[in-house]
């Protein structure tokens, strides 16, 4: 049974940092592209950012609002990725979804940026 | 940026009724998925590469389209149809979501 597991959300006032994990199994992780989307209060989906596997070097992509302050990075030997936001803004208010390509995606954590 | 235009917005079904929900694309993408989310429950995959269904899910939905119009169907309305639903494009960066139609139950 594949599972995909978000943690690290929580409240967190503008200008703060916060790392999301994400703890997977059940599938290949290693050759696995990650991802990590987030879906708006209003109920906006968005792509956040993409890791791709160690044959492809390992390669990152990011959206336009989140380059230069949020890091998506994994560790194979867990089967899990992470997503470190820094210089956090109102606007990245959203629940946090991780996801292995388009299949599986977890529960969500949220994020609440507020002061 | 690859925009992603669902129609219709909102809709209402009734059961047994056929319903066909569209994404168009502003360039062509090779394939397209389409979610189904339901109250506060994470978005689950229905359809992925255009047209294969998804492991577990009712064979009253399918998918077709290519270029830039997609279309996502269920053959039969039912009652747990009742959600919103979102196509996704991952040919390019930055991926796209279209930005949902809710089916309703009438």
């Amino acid at each position: 049974e594949v599972q995909v597991l978000e943690s690290g959300g929580g409240l967190v006032q503008p200008g703060n940092s916060l790392k999301l994990s994400c703890a997977t199994s059940g599938f290949t992780f290693s050759t696995a592209w990650m991802y990590w989307y987030r879906q708006f209060p209003e109920k906006r989906l968005e792509w956040v950012a993409r890791i791709k596997a160690k044959s492809n070097n390992y390669a990152t992509d990011y959206t336009e609002s989140v380059k230069g302050r949020f890091t998506i990075s994994r560790d194979d030997s867990k089967s899990s990725i992470y997503l470190q936001m820094n210089n956090l803004k109102e606007e990245d208010t959203a629940i946090y979804y991780c996801a292995s390509s388009f299949a599986y995606w977890g529960q969500g954590t949220l994020v609440t940026v507020s002061s | 940026e690859i925009v992603l235009t669902q129609s219709p917005t909102t809709m209402a079904a009734s059961p047994g009724e056929k319903v066909t929900l569209t994404c168009l694309a502003s360039s062509s993408v090779n394939y397209m998925y389409w979610y189904q989310q339901k109250s506060s429950a994470s978005p689950k995959l229905l359809i992925y590469y255009t047209s294969s269904l998804a492991s577990g899910v009712p064979d009253r939905f399918s998918g077709s389209g290519s270029g830039t119009s997609y279309s996502l169907t269920i053959s039969s309305m039912e009652a747990e149809d009742a959600a919103i639903y979102y196509c996704l494009q991952l040919t390019s960066t930055p991926l796209t979501f279209g930005s949902g139609t809710k089916l309703e139950i009438k």
